[in-house]
């Protein structure tokens, strides 16, 4: 049974990055893709991009080009999120997902990484 | 890119049946996907490729397509099924992306 296990919540300072990890367990690592997703206060989802860990490439909604990076670390199972220029607006609930049941449907998710955005 | 319309909110007494529509344009080639949350924790997914349910879903959970609409029904809806649901679509046809509908909180009267 696959798991994945978020970092821990962060509080960041306008124009500053956050980097939060996810790390699997319990399959293949290289196997599957990871997403990220994230979820601002009140409002609904948000898919911000994908990495292929065996394959080594990433994929990113067009809202968060140049802004985000997602790397995957295979010798520790670790998928990571990387997000700059934060703003006020990125204040969110951060999640990792990954399909395992089909391709595109997030059937295992982490716990989520809350990160705050304030001066 | 496109888009993927939701209403926002259902309501339904208990043991009545819910049906909450999502709209998309790529509907018709795309698989839908449905996931429920619940206060303070993660999505679940509910339903994927449009009707299939992962193991350990209640069957009262069911999917169908038609056209640029898909529809998540509950039928005998329970107090615990009240909740926020998302449809999600992906593209790989170009650039890979997933899309997810605004949300519709359902709530049991």
């Amino acid at each position: 049974q696959v798991q994945l296990v978020q970092s821990g919540a962060e509080v960041k300072k306008p124009g500053s990055s956050v980097k939060v990890s996810c790390k699997a367990s319990g399959g293949t690592f290289s196997s599957y893709t990871i997403s990220w997703v994230r979820q601002a206060p009140g409002q609904g989802l948000e898919w911000m991009g994908r990495i292929i860990p065996i394959l080594g490439i990433a994929n990113y909604a067009q809202k968060f080009q140049g802004r985000v990076t997602i790397t995957a670390d295979k010798s520790t199972s670790t998928a990571y999120m990387e997000l700059s220029s934060l703003r006020s607006e990125d204040t969110a609930v951060y999640y990792c997902a990954t399909a395992i049941v089909a391709d595109d449907a997030f059937d295992i998710w982490g716990q989520g990484t809350m990160v705050t955005v304030s001066s | 890119s496109y888009e993927l319309t939701q209403p926002p909110s259902v309501s339904v007494s208990p043991g009545q049946t819910a049906r909450i529509t999502c709209s998309g344009d790529a509907l018709p080639k795309q698989y839908a996907y449905w996931y429920q949350q619940k206060p303070g924790q993660a999505p679940v997914l509910v339903i994927y490729k449009d009707s299939e349910r992962p193991s350990g879903i209640p069957e009262r959970f069911s999917g169908s397509s038609s056209g640029t609409t898909v529809t998540l029904t509950i039928s005998g809806v329970q107090a615990e099924d009240e909740a926020d649901y998302y449809c999600q679509s992906a593209d790989s046809s170009g650039t890979y992306f997933v899309v997810f509908g605004g949300g519709t909180k359902l709530t049991v009267l």
